[in-house]
């Protein structure tokens, strides 16, 4: 099994909505990261999980809410999102030795309305 | 962190090389050279990655000069599939920002059949 999964694929939300974006991975992957990417833009980093551990966050604003409950799922929390905020947010997820390659899900597309 | 440099984007035809450029002159001297594309609707995929020498893979090969400071994707035998932004990413091989990955414009690759 060498994919990233992402749920749900489309997801349209109002600016006072709480919602999820979910990833799972079973490579036995222990970091794993959230990106967004704008249309035409490349992929932004946000967040990094490493051995379940937030190591790395980009600033990013409290609205967006990281979780990585076990060493195969990673979630988003989105809360009181603003129109700004559609995007596609990208989930991967790589070993934190060896090739140390990328694998990263097909993405979560959000329109936050 | 190093920053790459590549054009917005090239072109080629259908079962013709195509030689990808990025210029990174402020690479240190522990920074691997990453690529991965993007295809339409899809999240970036992995494709190859060196430190100094060249190297050959089943989806391509990356050609890095002499000094370093810059190197080239070359894909032997372009594909209409192989249409996709091409990124050139450098990843720090120690300490904490080793979990970064930072994705740059990247080049824009259209095939003509």
């Amino acid at each position: 099994d060498t994919e990233v999964t992402q749920t749900p694929k489309h997801l349209v939300m109002g600016m006072t909505n709480k919602k999820s974006l979910k990833c799972e991975q079973h490579m036995g992957h222990r970091a794993m990261y959230w990106y967004k990417q704008k249309a035409k833009k490349p992929p932004e980093l946000m967040f990094v999980y490493s051995y379940e551990k937030l190591s790395i966050n980009e600033s990013v604003p409290s609205r967006f809410s990281p979780e990585c409950p076990n060493s195969s799922l990673l979630n988003l929390h989105l809360h009181a999102l603003q129109p700004e905020d559609s995007a596609l947010y990208l989930c991967a997820s790589r070993h934190l030795q060896g090739n140390r390659e990328l694998f990263f899900g097909e993405g979560s597309r959000l329109t936050v309305l | 962190d190093a920053k790459t440099t590549q054009p917005n984007s090239m072109e080629s035809n259908e079962e013709e090389p195509v030689h990808l450029p990025c210029n990174h002159s402020t690479i240190s001297g522990t920074d691997y050279i990453h690529w991965y594309r993007q295809l339409p609707s899809q999240g970036p995929e992995y494709v190859i990655h060196g430190l100094t020498s060249n190297v050959n893979n089943r989806m391509a090969s990356l050609a890095i000069a002499e000094d370093r400071k810059s190197s080239t994707l070359i894909l032997h035998r372009a594909t209409l599939r192989d249409a996709a932004v091409y990124y050139c990413i450098l990843r720090p091989a120690s300490g904490g920002s080793n979990y970064k990955l930072t994705f740059g414009k990247g080049t824009l690759l259209t095939v003509n059949p």
